[in-house]
């Protein structure tokens, strides 16, 4: 099994510029969610999804965008990048909402906008 | 002031030396979870803990509920545990995750 497949690993955007991060998981795991690392910072809850078609938000959902069409699927976009969006993002997958399930994370993606 | 402190932040370490990171949280938790961040940025899962301990190979986690406290132990350590070891807890209502800044541990042969 892949696991969680996060792409692209690196991007470079410039301010203004669009972009989705794509991420997939094979485990048929029902919970998805998308993270951000700031240097310093502790992973911070950008939007999470509990099934396809449904989504909320986390901790710092401003200036991103995702849907949940299937179950694999969890794409992350940007609409208009600014500075304060360069950072890694981790996309995370769980079978189940309980808490004491275990988490898959994917290898993350490294976005410096300019 | 986060809801998750761990410490140290860094630490350098002989290889064989017996290794401790801890993490004291503020809020009512249902689970806590060590993660491993390694250079190249990929994280992985060690422990999901509610209660007691837990142990896998070189790896021991703990934790007290009552005061609000984890460990995460290394025995004998190796310059391949070199990475960031990150605690994260999730709150009584499921839905509020609260990570650590993360503490990076340097192994040297």
């Amino acid at each position: 099994n892949a696991g969680v497949t996060q792409t692209p690993k690196f991007r470079i955007l410039k301010i203004g510029q669009s972009m989705t991060l794509q991420c997939a998981q094979d485990m048929n795991h029902n919970y998805m969610y998308w993270y951000r690392q700031d240097p310093g910072m502790g992973l911070k809850l950008i939007y999470y999804s509990v099934g396809a078609g449904i989504t909320d938000k986390g901790e710092v959902p401003n200036g991103y965008n995702v849907s949940r069409s299937t179950t694999e699927d969890f794409p992350l976009r940007l609409e208009l990048a600014a500075p304060s969006q360069t950072s890694v993002y981790f996309c995370a997958s769980s079978y189940s909402y309980h808490p004491r399930t275990d988490y898959t994370f994917g290898s993350g993606t490294r976005l410096t906008v300019v | 002031k986060n809801e998750v402190e761990q410490s140290p932040q860094n630490l350098t370490a002989q290889e064989g030396e017996f290794i401790t990171i801890n993490c004291s949280y503020s809020v009512g938790i249902s689970a806590l979870h060590w993660l491993q961040q390694h250079p190249g940025g990929g994280i992985v899962s060690l422990f999901m803990l509610s209660s007691g301990k837990k142990k896998h190979g070189r790896l021991i986690a703990t934790i007290n509920i009552q005061e609000k406290h984890s460990s995460l132990h290394i025995t004998a350590s190796h310059p391949r545990d070199s990475a960031v070891y990150i605690c994260a807890v999730i709150g009584n209502t499921g839905n509020q995750f609260y990570f650590g800044t993360g503490t990076s541990l340097t192994v040297i042969p």
